[in-house]
């Protein structure tokens, strides 16, 4: 497997599951993220992890949960979610060094949530 | 103050044509500025990148122009072809916590 790897690929899930999402990176970075993407709205950044810090977009429901337990591994636990919580997440990862921002995203994983 | 304007939302384009999409900021501190390509079923891939001690980056048939006074960066995609066909983010920053435009649907017919 090469660069950023998500699965499921596809989640169908009801307000009353609990979920989980799988991120790998294989780029030998130090960070990762989780993106939603939702038709017509801006990429929106739910959370960092890196060695030093975990960020958090205060906006994001306390029904997701990251967790990030090595620098290759980033999940995105989900429970009790809301129907408009259905779209495209997207994991990212980047390697923090200096000023180099670039980050290589994996293919998502499309969720409805019924 | 965060916010990164990005227009049109769609656009049609024959092929050999030029496309050309635009991106406004807001936050004078941004000093990144990076595309984005995304194809149907795969994640956004980055294009090309620019910092605001140029004006101009071209790889290839890309090329971004940026406008530091008028806080306004810009993709060019010269000689289109049907296989650009994607959706196209801006995105802008000064930390690796990047603020996406809303993105651009690119179509190019032969």
């Amino acid at each position: 497997e090469t660069g950023v790897t998500q699965t499921p690929r596809h989640l169908v899930m009801g307000m009353t599951n609990k979920k989980s999402l799988k991120c790998e990176q294989h780029l030998g970075h130090n960070a990762m993220y989780w993106y939603k993407q939702s038709a017509k709205k801006p990429l929106e950044l739910m959370f960092v992890y890196s060695l030093e810090e975990r960020v958090e977009n205060n906006s994001v429901p306390s029904r997701f949960s990251p967790e990030c337990p090595n620098s290759s591994h980033l999940f995105l636990h989900l429970h009790t979610l809301q129907p408009e919580d259905s779209a495209l997440y997207l994991c990212a990862s980047s390697l923090r060094q200096g000023f180099s921002y670039e980050q290589y995203f994996g293919p998502g994983t499309r969720l409805t949530v019924t | 103050q965060q916010q990164v304007k990005q227009s049109p939302q769609s656009l049609i384009v024959q092929k050999g044509g030029i496309s050309i999409i635009n991106c406004a900021y807001e936050n004078t501190a941004f000093d990144y500025f990076p595309w984005y390509q995304q194809f149907p079923g795969k994640g956004p891939a980055l294009l090309i990148a620019i910092r605001p001690d140029v004006s101009e980056k071209k790889e290839g048939r890309f090329t971004i122009s940026f406008n530091k006074s008028a806080k306004q960066f810009s993709l060019h995609i010269m000689d289109s072809q049907p296989g650009d066909s994607a959706t196209y983010f801006c995105a802008a920053s000064n930390t690796d916590k990047l603020i996406f435009g809303t993105g651009t649907r690119l179509q190019v017919f032969p």
